[in-house]
């Protein structure tokens, strides 16, 4: 365990389903990030939550949305998703974003496979 | 856009010595971090370089030369646990983390 925990770790879903991530820290970190990871290719930010305000929505359609309730939980909903978005999403936390060292720690993400 | 690069894949004996370059070209420059990820498993925090050199921890070592837009990861006395995928990341003048697309390093006996 790294102190980051996501659930559920594997997922298949249909186009037309609606299903959700879920990611939860008790790091005492203030800023939560979604990413996403696709095999052969950089780490995408998606999205950056910092003492539970969204700061950084990276251009992600609108078929992911992100909620997070308090600084501990952060999901990703999904919604009539496309195959092309299978991929790995890597959930992270860091005491807050921006200046110093801001070390990730990052959860063992959630497989998703869209059929 | 920000540009990092490193190799695809690497592959040593165990005991060996092996080095993972990284180049980036990003807007400004506020640190390089390592990351290493074993298959199925969570990134984990490797190593933070943001003065120019070398910083040593263990069996891993990183370099950093800013000027160049370069840094190396070097894993000594390789073990078959070493066997993983090597991320580089590099934090820009707005402070906005960028990754490569990992190095995938395997230790063969």
């Amino acid at each position: 365990e790294t102190g980051v925990t996501q659930t559920p770790r594997h997922l298949v879903m249909g186009m037309t389903n609606k299903k959700s991530l879920k990611c939860e820290q008790h790091l005492g970190h203030n800023a939560m990030y979604w990413y996403k990871q696709s095999a052969k290719k950089p780490l995408e930010l998606m999205f950056v939550y910092n003492f539970k305000e969204q700061t950084e929505n990276n251009s992600v359609p609108s078929r992911f949305s992100p909620e997070c309730p308090n600084s501990s939980h952060l999901f990703l909903h999904l919604h009539t998703l496309q195959p092309e978005d299978s991929a790995l999403y890597l959930c992270a936390s860091s005491q807050e974003e921006g200046a110093g060292a801001n070390v990730l720690t990052f959860g063992a993400g959630s497989r998703l496979t869209v059929l | 856009g920000q540009n990092i690069d490193q190799p695809t894949e690497m592959t040593a004996t165990e005991g060996a010595i092996v080095q993972i370059n990284c180049t980036y070209q990003t807007s400004g420059f506020n640190g390089l971090f390592w990351y290493q990820q074993h298959a199925g498993e969570a990134p984990t925090f490797l190593s933070y370089n943001v003065l120019d050199g070398l910083e040593e921890k263990g069996r891993f070592s990183s370099f950093l030369s800013r000027s160049k837009g370069y840094s190396y990861l070097l894993l000594k006395e390789l073990q078959m646990k070493d066997s993983a995928s090597y991320l580089c990341a590099v934090r820009d003048n707005d402070y906005k983390l960028s990754f490569g697309a990992g190095t995938t390093v395997t230790v063969r006996a």
